[in-house]
């Protein structure tokens, strides 16, 4: 069965670094979305993409933030300055008609 | 506002006994709602749906416009029903399909 990817599993990087989190979302799917959960938090939603544009982003995906499906496998999240309050476990997530979403992973970030 | 309520952070029962998860949501027209769990070190993977009534695993849960809930149900916990429990709406704009989701709920099932 085909399930999404993500990696690394972890990310240690020192706050104003910049990261890349990746995502290989199920191939026939069409809508990608990030997700991301603080420890102790709920899961919350941060943006998601459709026919390569964002389609929605919540008010957490500021101007730090920016998604990028540089080819036909990938989806792509970057920190541009890492903030210590960005330390979270990132979840992507794929839909093939915007209605069940499978989930990867996660990514767990942490930022010193 | 588009919001949804687990009440219980953590839920405990013995093995072979009923098993109620709350839900309650804040939303305005017809709510899209989901259950989502995720075993220890796995996964978030979907549950159940409202939408398709179907059982997965022995569950089930009722759309209740009335008491705006959506609770999740099992009439005898397994030990490996162990795991945290999600509950998500799918938020507006409805065709960008974001989940809001609940604080989720771990239960634990008791040998």
């Amino acid at each position: 069965e085909p399930e999404v990817t993500q990696t690394p599993s972890h990310q240690v990087t020192q706050m104003g670094q910049e990261v890349i989190l990746h995502c290989v979302p199920i191939s026939n799917h069409l809508y990608f979305y990030w997700y991301r959960q603080i420890l102790g938090q709920k899961v919350e939603f941060l943006v998601s993409f459709y026919n390569n544009e964002i389609s929605e982003k919540s008010e957490i995906f500021d101007d730090q933030f920016s998604v990028e499906r540089p080819d036909g496998s990938n989806f792509t999240l970057k920190i541009r300055s890492t903030k210590l309050e960005d330390s979270a476990m990132y979840f992507c997530a794929s839909s093939a008609q915007g209605e069940t979403q499978y989930f990867g992973p996660g990514t767990r970030l942490l930022v010193l | 506002a588009q919001r949804v309520t687990q009440p219980e952070k953590l839920l405990s029962v013995f093995k072979g006994a009923p098993v109620e998860l709350k839900c309650n949501y804040s939303y305005s027209g017809s709510p899209e709602l989901f259950w989502y769990v995720q075993y220890s070190r796995q996964r978030l993977q979907l549950l159940l749906r409202h939408i398709s009534r179907e059982s997965i695993k022995g569950f089930t849960a009722d759309l209740n416009k009335g008491e705006t809930s959506f609770h999740l149900k099992k009439p005898f916990a397994q030990e490996e029903d162990s795991a945290m429990y999600y509950c998500a709406l799918k938020g507006r704009p409805s065709n960008t399909g974001k989940l809001i989701f609940g604080q989720g709920t771990t239960l634990q099932v008791k040998p």
